[in-house]
């Protein structure tokens, strides 16, 4: 089956210091990833979406210069978080879709997890 | 406004008995819908999903779920519950329009007990 791996798994970084998490589908080509944040005991909020070779569509009240989210091939897309803060410590999931287009039929597979802790 | 409401944010069960997850969409147009399944520290594992067809839907380690129209509804069910059943459960939907965005429900954590 299709598989999405991240790294790290999971990171502890210090305030203001920038870290960058890595998701990679392994056996398949995602032409669209999404970067999702779970907080404690929470739902999943959708950050962002990347489509490959183009700029990553934000949700509303994400700050795009400080989630900054690059996919440059198919098989990898990642998420810098810059000068982080203890209120961005959060478990980080990616996802990434097995087609292209509109079709929502396609399935996501998520990844792990990251998860960031900030001091 | 479109949403997607899960009752119960912590069922719990014995070994063996039924389970039943609820969940209930707010649209107009029906949406495409999942269930997704959270070990602790885990990704999200697709249990099932429904998109077009057979408003029954089975999904892997024996879930189950009906889509109903008239209720706005699709709740997941087991017959019978494993302790490795034991997890966080969350219900998503794709709205029309909504340009492939999966929205979470909130989640029921399904605890089991011997």
């Amino acid at each position: 089956g299709a598989v999405v791996s991240q790294h790290p798994s999971w990171v502890i970084c210090k305030s203001g210091t920038s870290v960058k998490i890595e998701c990679r589908s392994l056996d398949f080509q995602a032409t669209t990833m999404f970067w999702y944040r779970q907080f404690p005991k929470q739902s999943l909020m959708l950050m962002a979406t990347s489509n490959e070779g183009s700029k990553a569509t934000y949700e509303q009240g994400v700050e795009k210069d400080k989630f900054l989210i690059n996919h440059a091939s198919l098989t990898l897309s990642t998420l810098t978080v810059t000068s982080a803060h203890p209120e961005d410590s959060s478990f980080y999931i990616c996802s990434a879709r097995d087609g292209g287009g509109w079709d929502a039929s396609y399935e996501q597979y998520f990844g792990p997890g990251t998860r960031l802790t900030v001091t | 406004a479109q949403s997607v409401t899960q009752l119960g944010s912590h069922v719990s069960v014995s070994e063996g008995a039924l389970v039943l997850l609820r969940c209930n969409y707010s649209s107009s147009v029906p949406p495409y819908l999942f269930w997704y399944v959270q070990y602790p520290n885990q990704g999200l594992q697709l249990l099932l999903k429904y998109t077009t067809g057979a408003t029954l839907v089975k999904g892997i380690n024996g879930f189950e779920a009906e889509f109903k129209k008239s209720e706005t509804s699709f709740h997941l069910t087991k017959p019978s519950a494993h302790m490795s059943d034991a997890a966080e459960y969350f219900c998503a939907v794709i709205f029309s329009g909504g340009y492939n965005k999966l929205i979470f429900g909130a989640g029921t954590r399904l605890a089991v007990h011997p």
